[in-house]
């Protein structure tokens, strides 16, 4: 399995508060990714990352926000969590270079609950 | 990003093969089309991409038509444990700088006794 973790693994917050959730990975892989997962939605992307520093929009990146310092960090805020943003959260890297290769590998998730 | 569409549910017994088919109408080009499955409580796990005609690898089979609108994964003698939720993607993550592919909701198989 790829090196990729996820912390904290499960967390309950409450509404308003800051929240922060960390992909680390130890493959040295160029992208990264993050997505939550709702029924009757699959998988739905946030945010990703590109390189170091470098961070674009997914398709539900209202309220949250990312940060990529180091290759093998990339950090998931929701700056006032709101009940909505209750999920099931994935990070996943992927390698540049592979021909043609889309192969992503994903993280254990992180179970978020805002109450 | 091509748009996916694929069934929301199948069902199959242990022992027969499965087809799901996925129709992507506006590939591009450039784009592959990769599916993944995922069990419950897991990320989803990469199966098998190919560009056209046929791939195959230990786990399933792909087949692609020659207008590639649409593409066929193909599941040889099921069983209980391949219950799970199968997404077909279309795109190329060294597109440009974007990188992302658009997960659908998927096609959840049902394997019984």
């Amino acid at each position: 399995d790829a090196g990729i973790t996820q912390s904290p693994r499960h967390k309950v917050t409450e509404t308003g508060t800051p929240v922060t959730l960390r992909c680390h990975q130890t493959e040295n892989h160029r992208y990264m990714y993050w997505y939550r997962q709702d029924p009757g939605h699959g998988l739905r992307l946030i945010h990703y990352s590109y390189g170091v520093k470098d961070t674009d929009k997914g398709e539900v990146s209202d309220g949250y926000s990312v940060s990529r310092s180091k290759t093998e960090d990339f950090l998931l805020t929701l700056e006032s969590a709101t009940s909505s943003q209750t999920s099931v959260y994935f990070c996943a890297i992927s390698e540049s270079g592979r021909g043609g290769s889309n192969e992503q590998f994903f993280g254990p998730g992180t179970r978020l609950t805002v109450l | 990003l091509a748009k996916t569409t694929q069934p929301i549910s199948m069902d199959s017994y242990e022992g027969q093969e499965v087809n799901i088919t996925c129709s992507h109408n506006n590939i591009a080009t450039n784009d592959y089309i990769t599916w993944y499955q995922q069990f419950p409580s897991q990320g989803p796990r990469f199966i098998i991409q190919g560009y056209k005609t046929k791939v195959t690898n230990e786990v399933a089979s792909l087949f692609i038509p020659a207008d590639r609108k649409s593409s066929t994964l193909s599941l040889p003698r099921v069983s209980l444990s391949d219950t799970a939720v199968y997404y077909c993607l279309v795109g190329d993550i060294r597109s440009g700088n974007t990188g992302k592919l658009i997960f659908g909701q998927g096609t959840t198989l049902q394997v019984k006794p």
